[in-house]
């Protein structure tokens, strides 16, 4: 089945630098990659996503990047702010029409200090 | 729109009882629902996805007698923990799709003493 690392596993940077976490996956067929932001005790928030057909994709501060062949996806997080500390998850799917389970990444730990 | 509840947010019980956790698709329908448990500062770990209609599909090592799923209608999914011990503590949390995009419930946080 699906494998996902992630790494690292914390990260802490001075508010207004960039943050960068990696992901890998195992199974190439997976061509759905979200990324969710999650507070202490409370629900997943999607981020953003990017499909495998989609090399890169950017939401004001937030970007990823996608590798197929190597099989490999990257969330930026530029000019951080001190609420955008958080555990960051990705994930890898297998859909096809609808949604297919997501196996998630182990989680990033980001500290911005302000 | 996409909003998932969950319900209760927090138990408390005693070992041996079983609870129920419900999950429900507040503005959109959902043939497919998911159940997650997440334990503290680690990831989510897929239990099983839930089929309207259907058995729930359940991951490896996954106790079907143990977790109970059953998909009463497109808007809920019921997840129950029978005969809960100590070691089943944890934030369970469902998530239901719309499109390619999953959205989560709240979690349930179950403290079994």
């Amino acid at each position: 089945g699906e494998n996902v690392e992630q790494h690292p596993s914390t990260l802490s940077v001075q508010e207004g630098d960039s943050a960068v976490i990696k992901c890998t996956y195992s199974d190439s067929a997976s061509n759905y990659f979200p990324w969710y932001k999650q507070e202490l005790g409370k629900r997943p928030q999607l981020i953003i996503d990017i499909r495998s057909n989609v090399g890169e994709k950017k939401d004001q501060r937030i970007a990823v990047t996608l590798n197929k062949t190597a099989k490999h996806f990257s969330l930026h997080i530029t000019e951080t702010q001190p609420e955008d500390s958080a555990v960051y998850f990705c994930a890898a799917s297998i859909t096809s029409g609808n949604t297919g389970k997501l196996i998630f990444g182990q989680g990033t730990t980001l500290q911005v200090k302000p | 729109g996409a909003v998932v509840s969950q319900h209760p947010s927090w138990v408390i019980c005693k070992s041996g009882t079983s609870v129920k956790i419900e999950c429900r698709s507040l503005d959109f329908q959902a043939t497919t629902m998911f159940w997650y448990r997440q334990f503290p500062k680690q990831s989510l770990m897929l239990m099983a996805t839930s089929n309207e209609g259907s058995k729930a599909t359940y991951e490896q090592g996954v106790e079907k007698d143990k977790f109970l799923i059953n998909h009463a209608s497109l808007t809920l999914s019921t997840l129950t923990v029978t005969s809960a011990h100590p070691e089943d503590s944890s934030f369970y949390i469902c998530s239901a799709p719309l499109g390619q995009r999953q959205f989560f419930g709240p979690g349930t946080r179950l403290t079994v003493l």
